[in-house]
Formats: structure tokens, C-alpha cells, sequence
């Protein structure tokens, strides 16, 4: 398997645009969730899905942000306008089951907006 | 809500000297607890898990980590450490709670190995 596949690794855009970062779980994993590493605050969980539905939302920051998993092997998270403070890596990580285990996580995205 | 905190944010080890991590946890019931390790510019990798039974739990890479109620402490050890052993490792613990089901991680402990 090749793993928690995360799209684009680095994503450079300006201040005000919309910018799409993509995530495709390990097959068979039914929970997915989406992180945001920043210096300042460390990993924090944006949103987690289980079968395809959102389950705790609570992270994610503003209204700006969205996310959606429309099928079992694809999720977006989406920032619209972005902001420069949206600056940080985005990690995307899958577990099966719903309960307490393991999670895998992708690479990141590194997103930069100037 | 349940939180995990690393007390130290970076600690500089010597090769093949031992290494210990601290991860105090504060959560009302049995913790579901993880050590993950990242290195640079990549993703965070599960080194050990611990869920119940055996207090003392192996993991990869040569780690071990202990579970200590009394001391709300899972602490992360590794007898001898190797260069590649430099990276940022985090605590984690599961959430059960109804208002509060998520995987939760510590700030996180950058180590350094020096030759």
C-alpha cells in the first residue's frame, strides 16, 4: 500500500486565493482526519471523518476553511480567501475503525501564502 | 478535555548514550496513549502504542515506553541512541470522550544527537 497519499507536498500562493489541498487514505481505512502543524501551536486536529461523514469540526479555525470527504478515498480541505497566518504544514491521516487506533499520516502539504 | 504535555521542548543527547522522553497525560479514565516520531520534512510515523495490559511496551526502532497511573506519565525510552535517532517525537492520547473524540498531541520534543 502506498501509504496516506497528501496533494500538492508544497503549495505557494498569494493572500486572498483559494487553495485545494487533496488526500487519499490507505485503502479500507474508514477515518480520516485533518491536522495543521504551525510553530507556534503545534498538531491540531482541523476535522475527522468517519465513513465519510464529519464527525467533530470543532478545529477547524473559521469559516474559511472547509473540508469534505465525498467518497471513501478522496478528501479536500479548502481555505477561502487564504490568509498569510494560514501558513503551516497540513498533514492528512487515516485509521481503521472508529475507534481508538492507529492513525497513518501522509507527508504534508506545506502551504506558504504570501 | 484530555490533553497530553512533553515538559521539554528539546533535549541534545550523545550517540549511543540513552535517551528518555517525558509525556504526562491528564485524562479521567484508562488513556489510550501513542508515541509518534517525525522526521524533517516528513510525517509522523507510530513508534508504540499502549492501550492496556503490560505496562512496558516495545516499539520499533529499539524504543520502549513506560505506563505509569500513579504518575499519569508514559515516558519514551531508548537505551542506546543512533544519529538517526534525531528527530521530533510526540506524545498523543486518545479522546474517548463524548465531547471530546479526537487524537490529541503534545507540543512535541525535538532531539538532537550529537557524534
Amino acid at each position: 500500500d502506498a501509504g496516506v497519499i497528501q496533494s500538492p507536498r508544497h503549495e505557494v500562493t498569494e493572500m486572498g486565493q483559494e487553495v485545494t489541498l487533496r488526500c487519499k487514505p490507505i485503502s479500507g481505512h474508514n477515518s480520516l482526519f485533518w491536522y495543521r502543524q504551525t510553530m507556534m501551536r503545534g498538531l491540531e486536529l482541523l476535522i475527522y471523518f468517519n465513513n465519510n461523514v464529519p464527525i467533530d469540526d470543532s478545529g477547524m479555525p473559521e469559516d474559511r476553511f472547509s473540508a469534505k470527504m465525498p467518497n471513501a478515498s478522496f478528501s479536500t480541505l479548502k481555505i477561502q480567501p487564504s490568509e498569510p497566518r494560514d501558513s503551516a504544514v497540513y498533514f492528512c491521516a487515516s485509521s481503521l475503525g472508529s475507534g481508538v487506533t492507529e492513525a497513518f499520516f501522509g507527508q504534508g502539504t506545506r502551504l506558504t501564502v504570501v | 478535555a484530555q490533553s497530553v504535555t512533553q515538559p521539554d521542548i528539546h533535549i541534545t543527547v550523545s550517540e549511543g548514550a540513552s535517551l528518555e522522553l517525558r509525556c504526562n497525560y491528564s485524562y479521567g479514565a484508562t488513556p489510550y496513549l501513542f508515541w509518534y516520531v517525525q522526521s524533517p520534512g516528513q510525517g509522523l510515523q507510530l513508534l508504540l502504542k499502549y492501550f492496556s495490559g503490560d505496562t512496558l511496551v516495545q516499539g520499533i526502532k529499539g524504543f520502549e515506553a513506560e505506563f505509569k497511573r500513579s504518575q499519569s506519565s508514559f515516558n519514551l525510552r531508548k537505551p542506546s541512541v543512533h544519529w538517526s535517532d534525531a528527530a521530533e517525537y510526540f506524545c498523543a492520547v486518545w479522546s474517548l470522550m463524548s465531547d471530546d473524540y479526537k487524537l490529541s498531541f503534545g507540543a512535541g520534543t525535538t532531539v538532537t544527537v550529537r557524534a
